[in-house]
């Protein structure tokens, strides 16, 4: 079936420091691809998407392309920062149906 | 512009328990979830609802698990009766139609002892 794998945590990062969090997916035909962060206390937030293969989705410094290839949609950030310290949530969504698919979440702790 | 509202956002209950969850969706948005997260999990749907109706309830555990969304604003989930299982996040969410961005809320976080 549909799922979403991503890397497991948690993760501590010093300020500046470069950020990766992979995130594979199985599905059958074309999902569009999110991913959602959620600060402490907070709901969960998108950050960014991709709707089709080779789109880069982009907000507030992170960045995810959309791989067909190797099914991933790594996210990124060149310097994360203490304020980023939240989990983050990979998705996939049917375009079929509007089901959605969560992978576990990754914590990130950035420390000063 | 408000967020999607929930409360309790605790609840703490002994099994065999009733509990009921409450949300107020986005105003004009159509489309209310409502997804249970487990601890270290993301979230999973429970049933969705397009207006007053229930569209996809295939994952609500029917035999003690409801939900209503009556005049298609607010909605409420139940349990009757409270496994310890049942402890988990639930987080409601609403959307302005089927494929646009879901604005989930803080979540109610149940404790069943």
């Amino acid at each position: 079936g549909d799922s979403v794998t991503q890397m497991e945590g948690p993760v501590t990062l010093s300020e500046e420091a470069f950020l990766t969090i992979n995130c594979t997916y199985t599905a059958t035909g074309y999902p569009s691809l999110f991913w959602y962060v959620q600060y402490p206390g907070e709901g969960l937030q998108l950050l960014l998407k991709a709707t089709k293969a080779d789109d880069k989705g982009s907000n507030k410094g992170f960045e995810a392309t959309y791989r067909k290839e190797t099914t991933s949609f790594h996210l990124e950030k060149g310097s994360v920062q203490v304020s980023d310290s939240a989990v983050y949530f990979c998705a996939l969504r049917k375009n079929t149906g509007n089901q959605f698919y969560f992978g576990t979440g990754t914590s990130l702790t950035v420390i000063p | 512009e408000a967020g999607v509202v929930q409360s309790p956002r605790y609840k703490i209950i002994e099994k065999k328990q009733p509990v009921a969850f409450w949300c107020n969706p986005i105003s004009g948005h159509n489309t209310l979830y409502w997804y249970r997260q487990n601890l270290g999990q993301g979230p999973e749907l429970l049933i969705r609802y397009e207006n007053e109706e229930a569209v996809d309830d295939s994952q609500l555990p029917k035999d003690r698990f409801s939900a209503e969304r009556l005049k298609g604003v607010d909605s409420t989930l139940k349990i009757q009766p409270a496994e310890l299982g049942d402890s988990a996040v639930y987080l409601c969410a609403s959307s302005l139609g089927l494929h646009n961005e879901q604005f989930f809320g803080p979540g109610t976080r149940l404790t069943v002892l």
